[in-house]
């Protein structure tokens, strides 16, 4: 079974310019997770669903980030307009409602320049 | 509100000898799950080891075992027979409830270098 897919894997942009990243979660899976990590906070939550359905955003640092899950299959994180302090790994993990893990995706590597 | 913390930024083990990562977690949840990952240098999160709250044993898989103290509130990982694969930044997390429907919540990370 394939784990949870990211794209890209790296990504450089130029501050102001509209970051989009996607996640595919592990197939039947009902939660999809998205962290970002980076050397001053560590790894936090951002946001979260449930069946497609936002649970807790509060994690998103502000009106440029938005999330959405349009279906099971498909997440995708947007940063609009993007700043040098977005620059991190931004991971996607999914799991099942009934069990005990996390699985995380490999992990998208932006640099806003 | 639930916090974690690994006290030791980095560490060092030679090769084939065992490695204890200290962790250490609060919560006033009575249901909560404990985990360690692995990110090495390459960057994925690799699932190590589940311990859940009311679990009477200690949760071992492989070369990894996880000793669970309650009472002291610590789930520390432990390492046995050490490779030089194991090298890489080895993350303790928590998570509020016993099923995978509540966000982990991170230590801030150990690094551990094996020594040949």
């Amino acid at each position: 079974d394939a784990g949870v897919i990211q794209s890209p894997r790296h990504e450089v942009t130029e501050m102001g310019q509209e970051v989009t990243l996607r996640c595919k979660p592990i197939s039947g899976h009902d939660y999809l997770f998205w962290y970002r990590q980076t050397m001053m906070r560590g790894l936090e939550l951002l946001i979260y669903f449930n069946n497609n359905v936002p649970i807790d955003d509060s994690g998103m640092p502000e009106d440029r980030f938005s999330a959405k899950m349009p279906n099971a299959s498909f997440s995708t994180l947007k940063i609009q307009p993007s700043e040098p302090r977005d620059s991190a790994v931004y991971f996607c993990a999914s799991s099942l409602a009934g069990g005990e893990t996390q699985y995380f995706g490999p992990g998208t590597r932006l640099l806003v320049l | 509100a639930q916090k974690i913390t690994q006290t030791q930024p980095g560490m060092f083990v030679q090769e084939k000898e065992a490695v204890t990562l200290d962790c250490t977690y609060d919560t006033s949840d009575p249901s909560y799950g404990l985990f360690w990952y692995k990110q090495p240098s390459s960057g994925e999160m690799i699932f190590l080891i589940y311990q859940g709250s009311y679990d009477q044993q200690n949760a071992t898989e492989g070369r990894y075992s996880l000793n669970f103290q309650k009472a002291r509130k610590s789930a520390n990982l432990v390492i046995s027979a050490s490779q030089l694969g194991d090298s890489a930044m080895y993350f303790c997390a928590m998570r509020e409830g016993l099923s995978g429907n509540t966000p982990l919540v991170f230590g801030k990370g150990t690094r551990l270098s094996v020594i040949a």
